[in-house]
């Protein structure tokens, strides 16, 4: 079964801090993987996926298939990153999205 | 429409009480999903929708939830006999098959049972 873990429920941080929101997973095939992001009073939207290998709002994650790990990291943070964070894993081919229960992230003025 | 639209947006019911949640997904999105939010329980998969393939149900918790989707549009989730723990904030995402992994999603409907 595929398991999504974010082990950190809140998370604060010092702006101009680095930050790193930590994501392991368990699936035994070929696994896609996604960052979301719900701010405060807006809809739960994608932040990133690992297969663009992208950048958004300062924010990266790669894909360590060695350690399972799909960790977002930002070098600075800013006020505006305070938001909820979900990592999700999706099969290969299918369609379903399985979501780690979310961190909080908090970023000090 | 601009967006995935949920109703209610908010509602309240006695146990044992049966509630019905309605999703308005993007027009052409055929891929339709619902989602339980519960706090420390994050993003709980229920159940999800595929043109005119069966539904994955894999997710429901009980045989009191239940889903239906009509024309490949509009879908309900029913839930029967409502209890206490079914309290969540319910999201409906829908996304276009070709763009596979972004789901955009509604606002929730938030249900309280007393």
């Amino acid at each position: 079964a595929q398991r999504v873990t974010q082990p950190e429920k809140l998370l604060s941080v010092f702006k101009g801090a680095p930050v790193e929101l930590k994501c392991n997973y368990s699936y035994s095939g070929s696994p896609e993987l996604f960052w979301y992001v719900q701010y405060s009073r807006q809809r739960l939207q994608l932040l990133l996926r690992h297969i663009s290998r992208e950048s958004i709002k300062g924010f990266t994650a790669d894909l360590n298939k060695g350690e399972t790990s799909f960790h977002l990291k930002k070098p600075f943070a800013q006020e505006e990153d305070s938001a909820m964070y979900y990592c999700a894993l999706r099969n290969f081919g299918n369609e379903k999205l399985t979501f780690g229960t979310g961190t909080r992230l908090t970023i000090i003025p | 429409g601009a967006g995935v639209s949920q109703s209610p947006s908010n509602k309240v019911t006695e146990k044992g009480k049966d509630v019905e949640l309605r999703c308005d997904p993007i027009s052409g999105h055929t891929a339709l999903y619902w989602y339980r939010q519960s706090l420390g329980q994050g993003l709980e998969f229920l159940i999800y929708f595929q043109g005119n393939s069966a539904p994955d149900k894999s997710g429901l918790p009980s045989d009191r939830f239940s889903a239906e989707r009509t024309g490949g549009s509009v879908s309900t989730l029913t839930i029967q006999r409502t209890q206490q723990e079914d309290s969540a904030v319910y999201l409906c995402a829908s996304s276009l098959v070709v763009r596979t992994g972004e789901l955009f999603f509604g606002e929730g409907s938030r249900l309280t049972v007393l």
